[in-house]
């Protein structure tokens, strides 16, 4: 399995500190991407980082990946109460031929 | 339409019973994904389409749950004798390409089996 594994679970912060969220997988990827959960919502995606990209900024958003690691970040930069939400990394197989495997999740809170 | 729907949004129902749940996908998109998600828990890959063929249905969880694809949009996920395991949100997820590109997911319908 290539799933993705989140850290750390839970991330609490004030407003306007960063938050970095990690994720770990386990074989070769075509891609990773960000997805946000608010509380009882779907998901909507962040941020898509190909295998041959090592950084990609989005706004407030800035994604690392490091293939060698099978890591990527995720770092939000002067956070906000309403970035209270739960993150997720997903990995795309290298083959092209399985869906998207989700990790547990990083759920943040940020304290105003 | 603009966005993915699901319904019912919420579905309480005794267990034993079936349910049916609906997902109507972005128009054009040819993927269409499957997923469950139990509280405070990760997503939990089901199954996918692509056009109205499904490939790989071992990610349902047992012969209790089937899904179908009509006319390369709209999507029933059923779910027969309800277990009180299978108390979720099931999540549906379209996108253009296969595999690799965005997902736009809907907001999903939160079964309660009682």
């Amino acid at each position: 399995s290539q799933q993705g594994e989140e850290d750390p679970q839970a991330l609490s912060i004030q407003e306007g500190e960063n938050a970095t969220m990690n994720c770990s997988y386990k074989t070769s990827i075509n891609n990773l991407q960000w997805y946000r959960q608010n509380s009882g919502r779907g998901l909507v995606h962040l941020i898509l980082i190909r295998s041959n990209e090592r950084e990609k900024h989005s706004g407030r958003l800035r994604v690392t990946l490091d293939t060698s690691k099978k890591s990527s970040s995720l770092l939000i930069t002067a956070s906000r109460a309403a970035d209270t939400a739960s993150y997720f990394c997903a990995t795309a197989g290298v083959s092209g031929n399985t869906p998207l495997v989700f990790g547990k999740g990083t759920r943040l809170s940020v304290i105003a | 339409g603009a966005g993915v729907s699901q319904s019912p949004s919420n579905k309480v129902t005794e267990k034993g019973k079936d349910v049916e749940l609906r997902c109507d996908p972005i128009s054009g998109h040819t993927a269409l994904y499957w997923y469950r998600q139990r509280l405070g828990q990760g997503l939990e890959f089901l199954i996918y389409f692509q056009g109205n063929s499904a490939p790989d249905k071992s990610g349902l969880p047992s012969d209790r749950f089937s899904a179908e694809r009509t006319g390369e949009s709209v999507s029933t996920l059923t779910i027969q004798r309800t277990q009180q395991e299978d108390s979720a949100v099931y999540l549906c997820a379209s996108s253009q390409g296969l595999h690799t590109g965005e997902l736009f997911f809907g907001e999903g319908s939160r079964l309660t089996v009682l």
